[in-house]
């Protein structure tokens, strides 16, 4: 595997259901990202961890939750969605925090229903 | 609050019609400019970054240029493999844990 892979590239859930998405990256970076992407709309970035320590947090609702336990390694814990909730999530990696480039992943399409 | 404004939303041109895509921004310090190409379904691909006003990058048929408040991304003779969503985003000193993007450029090379 290289670069920055996401599974699973689709889900469908049901507003009481709980589920995770996960982000592997494989270029020896130290921070990664979570964004979410709806149609017609600037990515909103959600969450930013640095050294596996969660660093930024957007005013993001308690219904996502992420875990990262390892620079290589981040999920996205999903629960009671609401259907606003349905878009692309995705996974963004780069060296370190601040103005690096950062790579994304090819995403997670969620369809809230 | 840093702003990114990229401009048309949408663009058709015929292959081998020359164009610009414009990124005008506001922030508070830039530390650097992104430039990413994103297909439909797929994430976005990094492209270029620019650091200071006056400075250029190339890649193949696209030049990216920047100023103290615009960016372009200039498409010379494109193909219809260079049809996707141009991304422009920002880091600045008032921000720099963050990129901020803009909405993107749909532009569509017809054959």
């Amino acid at each position: 595997e290289t670069g920055v892979t996401q599974t699973p590239r689709h889900l469908v859930m049901g507003m009481t259901n709980k589920k995770s998405l996960k982000c592997e990256q494989h270029l020896g970076h130290n921070a990664m990202y979570w964004y979410k992407q709806s149609a017609k709309k600037p990515l909103e970035l959600m969450f930013v961890y640095n050294f596996k320590e969660q660093t930024e947090n957007n005013s993001v609702p308690s219904r996502f939750s992420p875990e990262c336990p390892n620079s290589s390694h981040l999920f996205l814990h999903l629960h009671t969605l609401q259907p606003e909730d349905s878009a692309l999530y995705l996974c963004a990696s780069s060296q370190t925090t601040g103005f690096d480039e950062q790579y994304f992943g090819p995403g997670t399409r969620l369809t809230v229903t | 609050e840093d702003q990114v404004t990229q401009s048309p939303e949408a663009l058709r041109l015929q292959e081998g019609e020359s164009s610009s895509l414009n990124c005008s921004y506001t922030v508070s310090g830039l530390r650097g400019l992104f430039w990413y190409r994103q297909d439909p379904g797929k994430g976005p691909e990094f492209l270029f970054t620019l650091y200071s006003a006056g400075e250029e990058k190339e890649k193949e048929r696209l030049k990216a240029t920047l100023t103290k408040k615009e960016s372009f991304l200039h498409i010379t003779a494109p193909k219809p493999e260079d049809s996707a969503t141009y991304l422009c985003a920002v880091s600045s000193s008032g921000s720099a844990r963050q990129l901020t993007f803009g909405s993107g450029t749909q532009l569509t090379v017809l054959p």
